[in-house]
Order: C-alpha cells, then structure tokens, then sequence
C-alpha cells in the first residue's frame, strides 16, 4: 500500500516569498491533516479536513496560511509571505474517518525560511 | 502546560543497553501512539495502545491507563535506533504529542 506523499521534500526561500506544499493522502482516507514541527517541539496541528469539508483549522495562521483540499483526496498547504519563523517541518497525515490506528504520516517536507 | 510531557529530552546510550523513555498525559485518552521520527523529519509509527503492553521485536510498549502513564522499551539498542520518539495521545480523532525524545546509541 502506498504511503502518504508529500513534494517537495525540501524547499529553501527568501522571508517574504511564498510557497506550496502537496500531499496526497492513503487511498480511501477520509480525514487529512497538516501539522507544523518547529525544530525542538512536537507537531503542531494546523488544519484537519474530513473529505473536502474543513473541521479544524483554529490553530492555522490565517493572515499567511490556506489550506486546501477541493476535490476531498489530495491537498495543498500554502504560506504568503513566509516568515522566518516558518521554517519547521510540515507534516501531512490522513486517516480512515473515526479510526485512529490507520493514521498514517508522510515524511514532511522541511522549509527554511531565510 | 503541555497536555503530555516526556521524559528524558535527550538520551544517549551504548549500543547494547537497554532503553526506557516515559511519557505522561493529562486528558482522557482512547488511544497513545508511540512515533519514530528520523532526521529527515517523517514520522513512522510504532505501536498503538489502548491498554496494556504490546511487542515488536526489541520494542515494548507499556499503558497505564490509571495513573496516565506510558512507556517506551528498546531491549538491545543499536545505532540505527537513533531517533526522536514522540508519544502522542488521541483524546477522539485528534492528537496532542509530546516534544520528543532524541535518542542516540554510540556504536
């Protein structure tokens, strides 16, 4: 079974500019999740979809940060204008609605903002 | 104060030892997963307790559901054990993680 796909795996850009990320989630998987790791602390849960629909996104920067996820399988993450403090690791995750143990994370991709 | 705190931070081990990394959490849980995340920042996951203890290979994994409190075990470390682990906790669908351990084994 093919795991949680992220692009880029690495992406380095100036303060102010803007950037992407994509995930693709599990086949069948319901529920996605985008969560941001600052070096040193654990994920941080930035927005939850369950199919195209947006459960969570209270934690999400939202002057910066979108999410989206329109036709309810593959979403992106988007930053405009980044900060410093952007550079983390943004982890994308999907899970079968209501089931925990088939969460699944995708390798991240890390952003450094300079 | 973080819903679930993890201890030791940093741990440093001869390959060979045996390792324990304990997490304890402060809301009600359905579910604590332990996480394995290596350098390149994915995160693979190891074990999912609701009660108990559960094995696999030199990994255990220990819940104490009354007094909130979970444990992590690698018998026989090895180098490529090296990584941040995270305990997190699923009150419903949603998780709350601990900041990690990074653990490293010298060969």
């Amino acid at each position: 079974e093919a795991g949680v796909a992220q692009s880029p795996r690495y992406k380095i850009i100036e303060k102010r500019q803007s950037v992407a990320f994509w995930c693709n989630p599990i086949s069948g998987h319901a529920t996605l999740y985008w969560y941001q790791q600052i070096l040193g602390q654990g994920p941080k849960l930035l927005i939850q979809f369950q199919n195209n629909g947006v459960v969570d996104d209270s934690q999400l920067p939202k002057d910066r940060f979108s999410a989206e996820r329109l036709k309810g399988v593959d979403s992106t993450l988007k930053i405009q204008p980044a900060k410093l403090e952007d550079s983390a690791v943004y982890l994308c995750a999907s899970s079968l609605a209501g089931q925990g143990e088939s969460y699944t994370f995708g390798s991240g991709t890390r952003l450094t903002v300079v | 104060k973080n819903e679930v705190e993890q201890s030791p931070q940093n741990l440093t081990a001869q390959e060979g030892e045996f390792i324990t990394i304990n997490c304890s959490y402060s809301v009600g849980i359905s579910a604590l997963h332990w996480l394995q995340q290596h350098p390149g920042g994915g995160i693979v996951s190891l074990f999912m307790l609701s009660s108990g203890k559960k094995k696999h290979g030199r990994l255990i994994a220990t819940i104490n559901i009354q007094e909130k409190h979970s444990s992590l075990h690698i018998t026989a470390s090895h180098p490529r054990d090296s990584a941040v682990y995270i305990c997190a906790v699923r009150p419903g669908n949603q998780f709350y993680f601990g900041t990690g351990t990074s653990l490293t084994v010298i060969p």
